[in-house]
């Protein structure tokens, strides 16, 4: 079955330090994979998928199919990055997707 | 556009009370998930609906849970009876197709 693993629940990093973000999954085929970020009193929204190639706010993610890995990473961590980050994947391109149960990371000052 | 609107905020309710979560699509997206967030489990797809028609449920926990789509602009999550252990942040999502997934601002439910 189709699984997303967040192995930490919290991340504490201190501010300009790098940030790691792991997320392994669990399909043999070809996946689609997300990050998805809740701020503080804020919805919950994509920050970048592994099919655009982007960086956004700084944050990069690669796809590693030998390891079945999608790592978030940002080399200089801001207090602003504190949230909630959630890796996701998708299927068969179909339209549903499964989340990992989530990382808090708290930047400290 | 203000985005996926989900009423109420808040609930607080009493164990065995029905309670009716309702959320409202972005205009123009045919495909609506329900999902349950807590600390626990993380977040957790519950049902979503393609073009109003149910797809896939295999997330709803049990009986006790229904969801309906009687329209493309409107959703709802109902829970009869409530039990403590419902409570939970609840977000609604929609998507045009297989694309992004665009979030409620979710309903906090408490079941006392």
């Amino acid at each position: 079955a189709q699984r997303v693993t967040q192995p930490e629940k919290l991340l504490s990093v201190f501010k300009g330090a790098p940030v790691e973000l792991k997320c392994n999954y669990s399909y043999s085929g070809s996946p689609e994979l997300f990050w998805y970020v809740q701020y503080s009193r804020q919805r919950l929204q994509l920050l970048l998928r592994h099919i655009s190639r982007e960086s956004i706010k700084g944050f990069t993610a690669d796809l590693n199919k030998g390891e079945t890995s999608f790592h978030l990473k940002k080399p200089f961590a801001q207090e602003e990055d504190s949230a909630m980050y959630y890796c996701a994947l998708r299927w068969n391109r179909d339209d549903k997707i499964i989340f990992g149960k989530g990382t808090r990371l708290h930047i400290l000052p | 556009d203000a985005g996926v609107i989900q009423s109420p905020r808040h609930e607080v309710t009493e164990m065995g009370q029905e309670v009716t979560l309702r959320c409202k699509p972005i205009s123009g997206h045919n495909s609506l998930f329900w999902y349950r967030q807590t600390m626990m489990r993380g977040l957790e797809l519950l049902i979503y609906f393609n073009n109003n028609v149910p797809i896939d449920d295999s997330g709803m926990p049990e009986d006790r849970f229904s969801a309906k789509m009687p329209n493309a602009s409107f959703s709802t999550l109902k829970i009869q009876p409530s039990e403590p252990r419902d409570s939970a942040v609840y977000f609604c999502a929609s998507s045009l197709g297989a694309t992004t997934q665009y979030f409620g601002p979710g309903t906090r439910l408490t079941v006392l």
